[in-house]
């Protein structure tokens, strides 16, 4: 079974801290993505990582920076948490080859954080 | 341009009803499409795949490329159904990701 963990279920922060969010898949994928999730926004992209210390800027990179040094951990970077990123943050991971499971994005459980 | 639309942000049903959840999408090429469910307290999970050609929990979709539309059907909707569903498109492109339209809030009542 798949799993993608995510280090925190809620945190809050202040306005103007770096702020770190990690997450972990333990299948071996290739692909990992950050997400945040916002009502009536849907899903928007921010980065992803198709390969060790590759990324890629999603739709919505603005404030945020990531870093993949091991193919399974993608970190998620605020450089100066600001309130406009309270959200709720989804890491994904998945795999482009070949298979029943390509392409399938296997999500973790999210991390709610508040900027205060 | 690369879309996914979901027009309905919310769908509200009596239990037994018919549900279909409407997604339409925009891709030049031969997308995958894809149905992901969200139920409360729960994390993203994958529904089903239009290649899968499955139905799982009563739900089946057809690709439509005609229409391009990927609509998620079910004939007697359950209490246990509601929950947040998100269309999304792969473009079957290494180093790309899922696009993912903003979502249908499913509320079943009795």
């Amino acid at each position: 079974d798949v799993k993608v963990t995510q280090s925190s279920r809620y945190l809050v922060k202040r306005t103007g801290e770096k702020v770190f969010l990690e997450c972990v898949q333990d299948m071996d994928h290739e692909n990992m993505f950050w997400y945040r999730q916002d009502p009536g926004l849907g899903l928007r992209l921010i980065y992803f990582s198709y390969d060790v210390k590759m990324k890629e800027k999603g739709d919505i990179p603005e404030g945020y920076s990531v870093s993949r040094e091991k193919k399974e951990r993608f970190s998620l970077i605020l450089e100066s948490a600001s309130t406009n990123q309270t959200s709720m943050y989804l890491c994904a991971s998945s795999s482009p080859g070949q298979g029943g499971s390509k392409n399938i994005q296997y999500f973790g459980a999210g991390t709610r954080l508040s900027v205060l | 341009a690369q879309r996914v639309t979901q027009p309905e942000k919310l769908l509200s049903v009596f239990k037994g009803a018919p549900v279909e959840l409407k997604c339409n999408y925009s891709y030049s090429g031969s997308p995958e499409l894809f149905w992901y469910v969200q139920y409360s307290r729960q994390r993203l999970q994958l529904l089903l795949r239009h290649i899968s050609r499955e139905s799982i929990k009563g739900f089946t979709a057809d690709l439509n490329k005609g229409e391009t539309s990927f609509h998620l059907k079910k004939p007697f909707a359950q209490e246990e159904d509601s929950a947040m569903y998100y269309c999304a498109l792969s473009p079957n492109q290494a180093g790309t990701a899922l696009i993912f339209g903003k979502g249908t809030t499913l509320s079943v009542s009795s």
